[in-house]
């Protein structure tokens, strides 16, 4: 069955230090991958999109890259700030699919 | 900016009621889709729609409908409410446009309590 891994546990790191999430899934041939932001009690919010034949996307301090060869892709922060505390969830979709596949997100704590 | 407005945001319910829980977009979007949240649980769907009239079982419907009479409005409904439908409920849309990977828009949520 389809299966979509993100660490369950929290990553903490330090302010301007680089934070680097990941994702892997198995039994899937996704056309794209997004990574949302969820802080607590409130509604994911979308950040990027990066299709299977893009290798790397960068918006601002965030950078997302996808290896289809090994099923996974990293999101990084740059120069870290706690305000980038949160959870990050990264979902798979097909192409000609409405639904995406979530992830159970990975919470990350940036300490001052 | 896109806007996805869920009616309520707390709730607390007796067991056996009816809840209606509503949702409205503002971008004419052609999809919409009820998610619950719980912990350790991740996002999980429960019914999704692609037109008005049209709905789709997700991966946990049993004990929910959903009724889309009108593009922009989507309702969940809990027919006979019970304790362990306790959760935050969230809402979303998209386009529908496979050019936009299918970006989903979130409502704030629906946090139910069944009592």
């Amino acid at each position: 069955s389809q299966k979509i891994e993100q660490n369950s546990e929290a990553l903490n790191i330090q302010e301007g230090k680089t934070a680097t999430l990941t994702c892997n899934y198995t039994n899937y041939s996704p056309a794209y991958l997004q990574w949302y932001r969820q802080d607590p009690g409130r509604g994911p919010v979308f950040l990027l999109l990066i299709r299977e034949n893009e290798k790397e996307k960068r918006k601002e301090r965030l950078k997302v890259t996808f290896d289809t060869t090994l099923k996974q892709s990293l999101f990084h922060i740059t120069a870290s700030q706690p305000a980038d505390s949160a959870t990050y969830l990264c979902a798979l979709g097909l192409s000609g699919y409405s639904t995406l596949t979530f992830g159970k997100g990975t919470m990350l704590l940036v300490s001052p | 900016d896109v806007k996805v407005t869920q009616s309520s945001r707390y709730l607390v319910k007796r067991t056996g009621e009816k809840v209606f829980l509503e949702c409205v977009q503002d971008m004419d979007h052609e999809n919409m889709f009820w998610y619950r949240q719980d912990p350790g649980l991740g996002l999980r769907l429960i019914y999704f729609s692609y037109d008005v009239k049209m709905k789709e079982k997700g991966d946990i419907p049993e004990g929910y409908s959903v009724s889309r009479e009108k593009k922009e409005r989507f309702s969940l409904i809990l027919e006979s409410a019970s304790t362990n439908q306790t959760s935050m409920y969230l809402c979303a849309s998209s386009s529908g446009a496979d050019s936009s990977g299918n970006t989903i828009y979130f409502g704030e949520g629906s946090w139910l309590t069944v009592v």
